[in-house]
């Protein structure tokens, strides 16, 4: 099966640093997803990326935060300068058009300190 | 805006014997799809199974099963013949219908920890 490739798998980082997470989607897919995952709580959504820009955002996706997809293959999420609460694993995610499986990336973890 | 509830935090379960999670959601929409992701200690998001809103019959894959009752918005899983390796986190999961903006976007609940004894 297809899959989705984040990297790297674990990062740290000081705080007030920038950070760029980065992501290859499955080849053929359309939309692209940033979630994010503080540690014991719920998956929260980002933002979604489709036809080269951002389509939607949450109120958690401010100012500090980015996403880009450079060259048609990766697919990177910045935060420029991190915060103690940006602490969470983060998962990129993919999929065709339609009703169509989302597929998930195995997620970074990024801790803050 | 569309909510997703999961009231169990924790469940546990006899290795094969059944078990049902439970899922409540909120929306206005009539059209829509919904999920069961498994996480894992790893933390990988692993898809159980699926349903579109539109269809009447439950959905089924293997061991796994739902329970979907459109007008209560009730959403549960069923795992038949538990086994070790079921043991995880359980998130369900909401999607608009269509495409673009927001439509395409997972709304999950809190999760249900469920373990299963051997």
């Amino acid at each position: 099966e297809p899959e989705v490739t984040q990297t790297p798998s674990h990062q740290v980082t000081q705080m007030g640093q920038e950070v760029i997470l980065r992501c290859v989607p499955i080849s053929n897919h359309l939309y692209f997803y940033w979630y994010r995952q503080i540690l014991g709580q719920k998956v929260e959504f980002l933002v979604s990326f489709y036809n080269n820009e951002i389509s939607e955002k949450s109120e958690i996706f401010d100012d500090q935060f980015s996403v880009e997809r450079p060259d048609g293959s990766n697919f990177t999420l910045k935060i420029r300068s991190t915060k103690l609460e940006d602490s969470a694993m983060y998962f990129c995610a993919s999929r065709q058009g339609g009703f169509r499986k989302l597929f998930f990336g195995s997620g970074t973890q990024l801790s803050v300190l | 805006a569309q909510t997703v509830t999961q009231s169990q935090p924790e469940m546990s379960v006899q290795e094969a014997e059944t078990v049902t999670l439970s899922c409540t959601y909120d929306t206005s929409e009539s059209d829509y799809y919904l999920f069961w992701y498994k996480q894992p200690p790893s933390r990988q998001m692993i898809l159980v199974i699926r349903q579109e809103a539109y269809k009447q019959q439950n959905a089924t894959e293997n061991r796994f099963s739902v329970n979907f009752q459109k007008a209560a918005k009730s959403f549960s899983l069923k795992i038949s013949d538990s086994q070790l390796g079921d043991a995880a986190m359980y998130f369900c999961a909401y999607r608009s219908e269509g495409e673009g903006g927001s439509q395409g976007n997972l709304i999950f609940g809190k999760g249900t920890k469920l373990s299963v004894k051997p």
